[in-house]
């Protein structure tokens, strides 16, 4: 496997279930993100984990659980999810964004519907 | 607020050349970078720029300007591989990427 990988592609799930996305990345990054992708809106940032610390929580609800036990893996745990929450979710890495500027790769997403 | 405004969508024609335009108030400043986005598929890098200028890579330019707030993607001999969303975004203050909706561009024969 190489660069950033994502499973499953497709979800689809009810309110009342849960489920995890899993993120893999093969190239030696620091950082890693979960974004949440909806139709014509800009990527909206979720989590940020830097050396396995999470940094950033963009007033995300607590239905999300992100868990990042290695700086390779990262997880997005989902429970009482909201149809709302129906989206693409990608997963991204970078180097140390603190060190400056530096190309985020992206997955190729988790197509989540919440029924 | 933090903004990126880019147009929603544009048409073009096969060997053409296009400019996606992107305009951002953001908090600071540490670059600007372009992603595409096939349908269905992940964002992949484009351009970075940090200082005023053109710079060129291949079939595919992007312009910056810092004092207007201002860049711009050029894409040129347009190919129907080119229909894909084109994302703008700015690196703020704290490293954080700020993302504009992205424009989509449709590429006719």
């Amino acid at each position: 496997e190489t660069g950033v990988t994502q499973t499953p592609r497709h979800l689809v799930m009810g309110m009342t279930n849960k489920k995890s996305l899993k993120c893999e990345q093969h190239l030696g990054h620091n950082a890693m993100y979960w974004y949440k992708q909806s139709a014509k809106k800009p990527l909206e940032l979720m989590f940020v984990y830097n050396f396995k610390e999470q940094t950033e929580n963009n007033s995300v609800p607590s239905r999300f659980s992100p868990e990042c036990p290695n700086s390779s893996h990262l997880f997005l745990h989902l429970h009482t999810l909201q149809p709302e929450d129906s989206a693409l979710y990608l997963c991204a890495s970078s180097q140390d964004p603190s060190g400056g500027a530096s190309e985020q790769f992206f997955g190729p997403g988790t197509r989540l519907t919440v029924l | 607020g933090q903004n990126i405004d880019q147009p929603t969508e544009m048409t073009a024609t096969e060997g053409a050349i296009v400019q996606i335009n992107c305009t951002y108030q953001t908090s600071g400043f540490n670059g600007l970078f372009w992603y595409q986005q096939h349908a269905g598929e992940a964002p992949t890098f484009l351009s970075y720029n940090v200082l005023d200028g053109l710079e060129e890579k291949g079939r595919f330019s992007s312009f910056l300007s810092r004092s207007k707030g201002y860049s711009y993607l050029l894409l040129k001999e347009l190919q129907m591989k080119d229909s894909a969303s084109y994302l703008c975004a700015v690196l703020d203050s704290n490293y954080q990427l700020i993302w504009g909706a992205g424009t989509k561009l449709i590429i006719k024969p």
